[in-house]
């Protein structure tokens, strides 16, 4: 069973710049979930979509949005990007019911420049 | 507000010797709680959970420890080994409204030297 797939690995952006990454679930997963982290920080959550609809979300500016597709794919999409953006963004993935531990994709790197 | 905490940002322990992880919550709330594994430039690895009606779980040398009253939880590593020197994030969970989010700490880096 193939994990779950981020793309780009890495990415460099300009300050003002929009950027939009991508994920792939585990197949059968319905669950996607979108995570920031920076040193210091662990991993703080931005969103979750399930079945195509954004059904939590975190402390993130309205720059950060996402949108799931009917098979579960998943972007994220961040605009006009500031420096203190550079991060690891993770993705992970579950089936969605209770009690289910989620598997992480290997991130996008994001710099900022 | 943390939700979630891991107070000792490091850790270092003698190969062969036992890693304690400690990890303190706020939310009782929480009914689930997980201990996922990272390495440099890859995503984290789930490694063992427990769930609240229950105040241990092992699985191999991985033992995991909840104390409800205390909200505290505790992943011990016996015997550890360099490979498991990694940066260890605890995580929480509640079921609510139909979905589980997780809440992480921000991580404790352990080193296993030999």
């Amino acid at each position: 069973k193939a994990g779950v797939t981020q793309t780009p690995r890495y990415l460099i952006k300009t300050r003002g710049q929009q950027v939009t990454l991508s994920c792939s679930p585990i197949s059968g997963h319905r669950s996607v979930s979108w995570y920031q982290q920076t040193p210091g920080q662990g991993l703080q959550f931005l969103f979750e979509y399930f079945s195509e609809t954004q059904r939590n979300k975190g402390n993130f500016p309205g720059r950060f949005s996402g949108r799931q597709f009917s098979n579960s794919r998943s972007e994220m999409n961040v605009s006009t990007l500031e420096l203190g953006d550079s991060a690891l963004y993770l993705c992970a993935s579950s089936p969605g019911g209770r009690r289910t531990e989620a598997f992480f994709g290997q991130g996008t790197r994001l710099t900022v420049v | 507000d943390q939700q979630v905490k891991q107070n000792s940002p490091s850790l270092s322990v003698q190969e062969g010797r036992i890693s304690i992880l400690n990890c303190d919550y706020t939310n009782s709330m929480f009914d689930y709680f997980l201990w996922y594994k990272k390495y440099p430039a890859e995503g984290p690895t789930f490694l063992i959970s427990i769930s609240s009606i229950k105040d241990k779980n092992e699985d191999g040398r991985f033992t995991v420890f909840l104390n409800k009253s205390a909200k505290h939880l505790s992943l011990h590593i016996v015997p550890s080994q360099p490979g498991d020197s990694a940066v260890y994030f605890c995580a929480a969970s509640s079921f609510s409204g139909g979905y589980n989010k997780l809440i992480f700490g921000a991580g404790t880096r352990l080193a296993v030297h030999p």
